[in-house]
C-alpha cells in the first residue's frame, strides 16, 4: 500500500512569491493533518481535516496560509506571500481518525530567499 | 497553553548502553503517541498509550503512561547504531479541539 505522497519535496522561492504543497493521504484515512517542522524542533500542528471540515485551524497564520482538502482526499497548502520565517520542512500525515497513529509524508522542504 | 517538554534534548551513549527520554505534559492527556524521526527523514510511529500507568514493550524498547496521565517515558535496552535518531512523544489534549501536541524531541546518538 502506498505511503502519504507529497510534492514537491524541495522548494525555493524568493520572499514575498506564492508557493503551494499538496498531498496524498493513505486511501481511506479521513483525518488528514499539515504541520511545520522548523530545524530541531517538533513538528508544529498547522490544520487538521476531518474528511473534508477543517476542524483545528488555529495555528494557521490565516493572513499569507490558506488549505483545502476537496472530496475529503487530497489537499494543498498554500503560503502567499511567502516570507523568510517560513523556511522549514511542511509535514502531511494522515490517520484513520483521531485516534490512530498518523502516517507522515516525506515532507516539502521550503527555503525562502 | 499547553505544552509537552522533553529530557533530555541530547543523548550521547555507547553502543550497548542504554536510553531513557522523558516526556512531561503540562496537562493531564487523553493519550500519548510515540514517534521516531531518522536523521533526514519524516516521523515513523512507534506506539500509542492509552490507560493510566500503561505499560507496553516492543523488543528492546518499553514504554510507560504515568498514573496521572501527564508523563511518559521511552526506554531503550542495549542501544544499537540502528537506534539513532530524534524521539518525538505526542501528546492528544483532553478537552477544545484534541489536537495533537508534539515534545521538543530527545535527539540520540550512538557511537559504535
Amino acid at each position: 500500500e502506498a505511503g502519504v505522497v507529497q510534492s514537491p519535496r524541495y522548494k525555493i522561492i524568493e520572499k514575498k512569491q506564492p508557493v503551494a504543497f499538496w498531498c496524498n493521504p493513505i486511501s481511506g484515512h479521513n483525518t488528514l493533518y499539515w504541520y511545520r517542522q522548523n530545524l530541531g524542533q517538533g513538528p508544529e500542528l498547522l490544520i487538521r481535516y476531518e474528511n473534508e471540515e477543517a476542524v483545528d485551524d488555529s495555528q494557521l497564520p490565516k493572513d499569507r496560509f490558506s488549505a483545502e482538502r476537496l472530496k475529503g482526499v487530497d489537499s494543498t497548502l498554500k503560503i502567499q506571500p511567502a516570507e523568510l520565517g517560513d523556511s522549514a520542512v511542511y509535514l502531511c500525515a494522515s490517520s484513520l481518525d483521531l485516534l490512530a497513529e498518523q502516517y507522515f509524508g516525506p515532507g516539502t522542504r521550503l527555503t525562502v530567499t | 497553553g499547553q505544552q509537552v517538554m522533553q529530557i533530555p534534548q541530547y543523548q550521547h551513549v555507547q553502543e550497548g548502553e542504554d536510553f531513557t527520554t522523558y516526556c512531561n505534559s503540562s496537562t493531564t492527556l487523553s493519550n500519548i503517541q510515540w514517534y521516531k524521526q531518522r536523521p533526514g527523514g519524516h516521523p515513523v510511529f512507534l506506539i500509542q498509550l492509552v490507560k493510566s500507568g500503561e505499560v507496553k514493550k516492543q523488543k528492546r524498547l518499553t514504554f510507560q503512561f504515568g498514573e496521572a496521565k501527564k508523563n511518559s517515558s521511552l526506554h531503550i535496552t542495549a542501544t544499537q547504531t540502528t537506534d539513532v535518531g530524534t524521539y518525538f512523544c505526542a501528546g492528544r489534549r483532553t478537552s477544545g479541539t484534541y489536537k495533537y501536541i508534539f515534545g521538543t524531541g530527545t535527539r540520540l546518538k550512538v557511537l559504535a
